[in-house]
């Protein structure tokens, strides 16, 4: 166990839907990071949160958002669902903003129909 | 563009036999490197890192060996077992601008035989 919490662990719903996924980080660390894993695109980063704040972005697309509350907990925010963003979402935290080890959560596995 | 990625997609090994698992990177500035194992069903678990300014370092029953002239990676599992059977990706280091990141290889697909 990671100590990094993920909801929901299963998602489905239709094209054009809008879900949230929700993460929280190991108790102390500050940063959480998005990633989305699907069999064509192996793990790809998303999008980093420190401390509220966003540190930096990879290949998120603008259908998707997310923020970093004040109890460090984050939620990624899919829109306008196409059956392309069909993966395991994964939450990860480290304790500082700069590249360090970083802890995974179980994911969420989104399926849109 | 930045790249990390893996020779070989499969790696089939017997229960007790030593696993060498390589990965190649393409953006020489990178200096920090993690291995991460991800069973089936899991989020991808750390397993050991290396920084640059190193070129070997040692875990329990693991070794990453870094070669920074060839840009080369290796993770090597001692006396293998079935329950390292899992997908092993290497992550490098990127710098995006202001930002670093962590950019993943493709993953090798472990497959410890009994």
């Amino acid at each position: 166990d990671s100590g990094v919490t993920q909801t929901p662990k299963h998602l489905i719903t239709a094209t054009g839907q809008r879900v949230t996924l929700r993460c929280s980080p190991r108790s102390g660390d500050l940063s959480v990071y998005w990633y989305q894993q699907s069999l064509d695109q192996g793990l790809q980063f998303l999008i980093q949160y420190y401390n509220g704040e966003e540190r930096a972005k990879g290949n998120i697309l603008e259908r998707f958002s997310a923020q970093q509350f004040p109890d460090l907990h984050s939620e990624l925010n899919l829109s306008s669902l196409e059956l392309g963003d069909s993966a395991l979402y994964f939450c990860a935290s480290s304790v500082g903003p700069s590249i360090d080890t970083q802890y995974f959560g179980p994911g969420t596995r989104l399926t849109v129909l | 563009g930045e790249s990390v990625g893996l020779h070989l997609p499969t790696l089939s090994v017997q229960e007790g036999d030593n696993s060498i698992i390589n990965c190649a990177y393409s953006n020489s500035a990178s200096d920090y490197f993690i291995w991460y194992k991800q069973e089936s069903g899991k989020g991808p678990q750390f397993i050991i890192d290396i920084r640059s300014n190193m070129d070997k370092r040692q875990g329990q029953r693991v070794t990453v060996l870094l070669n920074k002239t060839v840009k080369h990676l290796s993770l090597q599992i001692a006396a293998t077992q079935p329950g390292d059977s899992a997908v092993y990706f290497c992550a490098g280091e990127t710098y995006g601008g202001a930002t670093n990141k962590l950019i993943f290889g493709t993953g090798t697909l472990l497959a410890v035989q009994p």
